[in-house]
């Protein structure tokens, strides 16, 4: 199956708790990224990782962490849920640096924290 | 600060043309991307432009103005699959995209 795989889809999640999102991508693509999605706002970036080895933070990334051990795997772990980590996570993958490429999507983490 | 503005919600009938407008302000301009969102999916590249002008894929077209900050998602013969949430993005000098909160389009009979 070619693309990104996001698990799980949804997820109810006691406050306090600790999450990790698992996002797989079997394209090969360097650049990987995690995205939330609120509604009314528009999709805002947690973390990224340019290449394996490396990551970087985006606008909103307190409260999540990531790691880039390869090149397929680029997980998004929640240290102590809030409830306002209420949102749909999209992970994605692109070849290089956008100036050419599109970004692909993996279908979303519906998180819910209570 | 960095900026895109999009309409939050159109209607419009099928068969007949849209236009649906995108404004951006940001630090650098390395190109403008549309991407299309169906309810509870993920989004799906529509188009890119880094230079002025009009570009057209089948039945959407999209057009950029860097002078104006400036772009638009024109869409044709409007099918009913065709609504969905339209997403303006601008990639800054950085590379990073600033995303607008997306323009819910309804089509109807």
């Amino acid at each position: 199956i070619a693309g990104i795989t996001q698990a799980p889809t949804s997820q109810i999640l006691a406050a306090g708790r600790r999450m990790t999102l698992r996002c797989t991508q079997d394209m090969r693509h360097n650049a990987m990224y995690w995205y939330r999605q609120d509604l009314g706002l528009g999709l805002r970036l947690i973390h990224y990782s340019n290449t394996a080895g490396t990551t970087g933070k985006g606008e909103v990334p307190d409260g999540y962490s990531v790691s880039r051990a390869n090149t397929d795997d680029f997980p998004l772990t929640l240290a102590s849920a809030v409830p306002s980590q209420t949102s749909v996570y999209f992970c994605a993958s692109s070849d290089d640096r956008l100036n050419t490429g599109e970004l692909f999507f993996g279908e979303g983490s519906r998180l819910t924290v209570l | 600060g960095q900026n895109i503005d999009q309409p939050t919600e159109m209607t419009a009938t099928e068969g007949a043309i849209v236009q649906i407008n995108c404004t951006y302000q940001t630090s650098g301009f390395n190109g403008l991307f549309w991407y299309q969102q169906h309810a509870g999916e993920a989004p799906t590249f529509l188009s890119y432009n880094v230079l002025d002008g009009l570009e057209e894929k089948g039945r959407f077209s999209s057009f950029l103005s860097r002078s104006k900050g400036y772009s638009y998602l024109l869409l044709k013969e409007l099918q009913m699959k065709d609504s969905a949430s339209y997403l303006c993005a601008a990639l800054d000098s950085n590379y990073q995209l600033i995303w607008g909160a997306g323009t819910k389009l309804i089509i109807k009979p």
